[in-house]
């Protein structure tokens, strides 16, 4: 079955703990995104990566790191957690062409303490 | 920069009436247009998406959207709601002049309650 899987789905954690939230994908797409979502804020990009090795800013990277060391994987990495960054956590794919649309993870929800 | 505005945080409707539920977006050109749907616990489904052609799409579960470039709106609507489709809403906006919708702005959301 084609999907997008994050884990874990729940996390809950203390500032300043270094935390890895894990992204796979079995469609071998090559464009992969982070998206935080908050009440009234709707979602919005924090890292997204084009292909293996080549990543970029979305529209909030502050504290967040990624890698793309194989195009199946896109990890979101956490150096030092702080409470604003309790969030719902999603992890997006397509296939970066035109017309592609997006296929989502069901998200993670992080607790920073 | 693009945006986009979805004024209506909650709808409530009952089961069997038409729903429409609005999208407006800020862009300087054409955008690829997007309608998603998330229940409870789950991602993101795409529900339906626009890119040129006819201003009238159809998507899944009885869904469509009319692009309207005078009012820069794309409104979802289906003419009879299930209970089923109690679910938060995202239209979304994609740029068109970087060849692919990799960077999307997403509205704030529409929480639709159906009513028995």
């Amino acid at each position: 079955e084609a999907q997008v899987t994050q884990n874990p789905r729940y996390l809950i954690t203390v500032t300043g703990k270094k935390l890895t939230v894990t992204c796979s994908q079995n469609m071998n797409h090559e464009y992969m995104s982070w998206y935080r979502q908050d009440p009234g804020l709707g979602l919005r990009q924090i890292y997204y990566s084009m292909n293996v090795e080549v990543t970029d800013k979305g529209d909030v990277p502050e504290g967040y790191k990624v890698s793309r060391k194989e195009k199946r994987n896109f990890p979101l990495i956490l150096e030092s957690p702080s409470p604003n960054q309790t969030s719902l956590y999603f992890c997006a794919s397509s296939l970066g062409r035109d017309n592609s649309p997006l296929h989502f993870g069901n998200g993670t929800r992080l607790t920073v303490t | 920069a693009q945006s986009v505005t979805q004024p209506d945080i909650h709808i409530t409707v009952s089961e069997g009436a038409s729903l429409e539920l609005r999208c407006n977006y800020s862009y300087g050109a054409t955008p690829y247009l997007f309608w998603y749907v998330q229940s409870p616990g789950q991602g993101l489904q795409l529900l339906l998406k626009y890119f040129s052609g006819d201003t009238l799409v159809q998507g899944i579960k009885g869904f469509e959207a009319e692009f309207k470039r005078s009012q820069s709106s794309f409104n979802l609507r289906k003419p009879s709601v299930h209970w089923s489709d109690a679910a938060e809403y995202f239209c979304a906006v994609g740029l068109i002049s970087s060849g692919s919708a990799r960077q999307l702005t997403f509205g704030s959301g529409t929480q639709l309650t159906v009513l028995p």
